[in-house]
């Protein structure tokens, strides 16, 4: 049973499409990450939410949305995409504030292809 | 503006033999470090962590060290085996914080 789920797994859209990225965790934390790994494999992050609130934002093209129907779900939607989106997107989750000791449990990420 | 920085973005060793991982940080302020291990189209996962009050945490094969004076840290695993072969990341963050930051990973290959 996985604790940290994306869909989809592989992502290729043209640009100027609107898509988006599901994740789930079923490990009962607080906080929810979303993280982009570039061509340069920086890990760089994106937004997070604790408890369905936003309380991370970093600088993201307002093109990227995120969305936490309630604490197990967050989703990111990306409107008219970019060639330059093509990245993967990790999403993560922790319990104690900012992860502590504990770190955080990644989902298996999203690669996402622009054409 | 890169706060976190792993210099050695590749490595070999032999297996049986230490590998040493390495990483500096550029703000005094973070106060507790990790280690990550990813695998190939697979997330990172959590290997092991220290916090600024102490300079060694060990785990098995894994100890982490921190130089809190240099803004360093590092990785030793010992005895290494071909399954340790993959990307390790340090991550950095602030006890009041909620975000990590990471560096660019160091992909670490066990030779049998």
């Amino acid at each position: 049973d996985t604790a940290v789920s994306q869909t989809p797994k592989y992502l290729v859209t043209q640009m100027g499409n609107d898509k988006s990225i599901k994740c789930e965790q079923n490990l009962g934390h607080d906080t929810m990450y979303w993280y982009k790994q570039d061509s340069k494999k920086f890990l760089k992050i994106m937004f997070s939410y604790n408890n369905k609130e936003l309380i991370i934002n970093e600088t993201v093209p307002n093109r990227f949305s995120p969305k936490s129907p309630d604490k197990a779900h967050l989703n990111l939607h990306i409107n008219s995409l970019e060639l330059g989106d093509s990245a993967v997107y990790f999403c993560a989750s922790s319990q104690v504030k900012a992860g502590a000791y504990y770190g955080y449990t990644f989902g298996s990420g999203t690669r996402l292809t622009v054409v | 503006d890169q706060q976190v920085k792993q210099n050695s973005p590749s490595l070999s060793v032999q297996e049986g033999r230490i590998s040493i991982l390495n990483c500096d940080y550029t703000n005094s302020m973070f106060d507790y470090f990790l280690w990550y291990k990813k695998y190939p189209a697979e997330g990172p996962t959590f290997l092991i962590s220290i916090s600024s009050i102490k300079d060694k945490n060990e785990d098995g094969r894994f100890t982490v060290f921190l130089n809190k004076s240099a803004k360093h840290l590092s990785l030793h695993i010992v005895p290494s085996q071909p399954g340790d072969s993959a990307v390790y990341f340090c991550a950095v963050g602030r006890s009041n914080d909620y975000k990590l930051s990471f560096g660019a990973g160091t992909t670490v290959t066990v030779r049998a």
